[in-house]
């Protein structure tokens, strides 16, 4: 079965800072990516995905990610955070052959600070 | 349009106590999704549906806990008797599933259970 670690429990960032979310994932076979946000009281909002092709994905709110079969990761990336952007970040992972089956990470906590 | 709608969102019981959780996914998707997230993790699945059939319920307590997709439409989870370990976030997603390829889930706000 898949498996999905994200490396930061907790990133606190300034605002307008570059930041970065980690997600590894334990498969070296196909797989479908997923980063995913959720706001305080609120359900998961899909941010990128990739499923094949070209390796960054861009996605909303400025997000973008990596895709490094060699390494088994997908880091998230954005290049300047607003105050908006403080919210619970997921990484998941679906394998093709058994499509709606996710296996998500425990999240990364992002607090933006003035 | 309307996005998966859950209610309650907050409910309070105490231990030994029957729960419900409704939802309503967005029209036309037949695919439903059941999760669980606990304090400071991801979710993980409870059970999916295809239309009105269960395709993948093998994550589901099922001493305590059923679920039931009417007419393939709503759908309802029930906990009876809860215990305090269930206390937690019960999300519910949809999705527009067709001949086998990915098709984006859609989340809604959950149901934050409280088990005293």
């Amino acid at each position: 079965a898949q498996s999905v670690t994200q490396l930061d429990s907790q990133v606190p960032v300034f605002e307008e800072a570059p930041v970065e979310l980690r997600c590894n994932y334990s498969s070296s076979v196909s797989v479908y990516l997923f980063w995913y946000v959720q706001y305080p009281n609120q359900g998961l909002q899909l941010l990128l995905k990739y499923l094949s092709g070209s390796t960054l994905v861009k996605g909303i709110n400025g997000f973008e990610a990596e895709f490094n079969k060699s390494q088994t990761s997908f880091h998230l990336r954005k290049p300047s955070v607003h105050i908006s952007d403080t919210a619970e970040y997921f990484c998941a992972v679906s394998d093709p052959d058994s499509w709606g089956k996710f296996q998500f990470g425990a999240g990364t906590q992002v607090v933006v600070t003035p | 349009e309307a996005g998966v709608v859950q209610s309650p969102r907050y409910k309070i019981i105490e231990k030994k106590q029957p729960v419900a959780f409704w939802c309503n996914p967005i029209s036309g998707h037949n695919t439903l999704y059941w999760y669980l997230q606990n304090l400071g993790q991801g979710p993980e699945l409870l059970i999916r549906y295809e239309n009105e059939e269960a395709v993948d319920d093998s994550q589901l307590p099922k001493d305590r806990f059923s679920a039931e997709r009417l007419k393939g439409v709503d759908s309802t989870l029930k906990i009876q008797p809860a215990e305090l370990g269930d206390s937690a976030v019960y999300l519910c997603a949809s999705s527009l599933s067709q001949g086998g390829s990915y098709n984006e889930q859609f989340f809604g706000p959950g149901t934050r259970l409280t088990v005293l």
